[in-house]
């Protein structure tokens, strides 16, 4: 299977306190992108690393690539209530899309 | 508002019925995909269509038959589905380009298969 699979599969946080999810893949891909649910809801796209990135930021997010160990990590720095959601990293190779089975992240006021 | 609109948002359905779920994306991409979110389970994807033309199937059983009449419009039609059908039905677009390729969703049609 290509899917990723996230780590942990559920994560209970303080709110102030930062969030880290893992994600490992096995095949090479073109890029990884980072995806949150609100529960009932669809995916929403928060970030995209390409293979040849190490490292993004956007706002709050900060996304890690390492190719040579298929994983990637998502940290949320200074959580807030609203954060709560699952998230889902996806593999992108040509038409083909790969999702996890996420993180459910609970950040607690 | 992500731009991707489905319909019907709940639908419950006995084995013998006959359904479509309903897709529309105003955001002028030309990629539009189905996937099944099942508890517990990852995200599959289900079909992807490219500029109206249906570019992959992923071993999805002939119950579920897809259509794409133009690029902004995709419909999943069921027909004799099985309890295990019942899921979270996901429409995606894109707009496929080089290094790049985000998918926005709606907010899915809740399936459930009695």
């Amino acid at each position: 299977s290509q899917q990723g699979e996230e780590d942990p599969q559920a994560l209970s946080i303080q709110e102030g306190e930062n969030a880290t999810m893992n994600c490992s893949y096995k095949t090479s891909i073109n890029n990884l992108q980072w995806y949150r649910q609100n529960s009932g809801r669809g995916l929403v796209h928060l970030i995209l690393i390409r293979s040849n990135e190490r490292e993004k930021h956007s706002g709050r997010l900060r996304v890690t690539l390492d190719t040579s160990k298929k994983s990637s990590s998502l940290l949320i720095t200074a959580s807030r209530a609203a954060d709560t959601a699952s998230y889902f990293c996806a593999t992108a190779t040509g038409n083909q899309f790969y999702f996890g089975t996420g993180t459910s992240l609970t950040v607690i006021p | 508002e992500t731009g991707v609109t489905q319909t019907p948002r709940h639908l419950v359905m006995g084995m013998t019925n006959k359904k479509s779920l309903k897709c529309e994306q105003h955001l002028g991409h030309n990629a539009m995909y189905w996937y099944k979110q099942s508890a517990k389970k990852p995200l599959e994807l289900m079909f992807v269509y490219n500029f109206k033309e249906q570019t992959e199937n992923n071993s999805v059983p002939s119950r579920f038959s897809p259509e794409c009449p133009n690029s902004s419009h995709l419909f999943l039609h069921l027909h004799t589905l099985q309890p295990e059908d019942s899921a979270l039905y996901l429409c995606a677009s894109s707009q496929v380009i080089t290094g790049g390729n985000i998918q926005y969703f709606g907010a899915g049609t809740r399936l459930s298969v009695l």
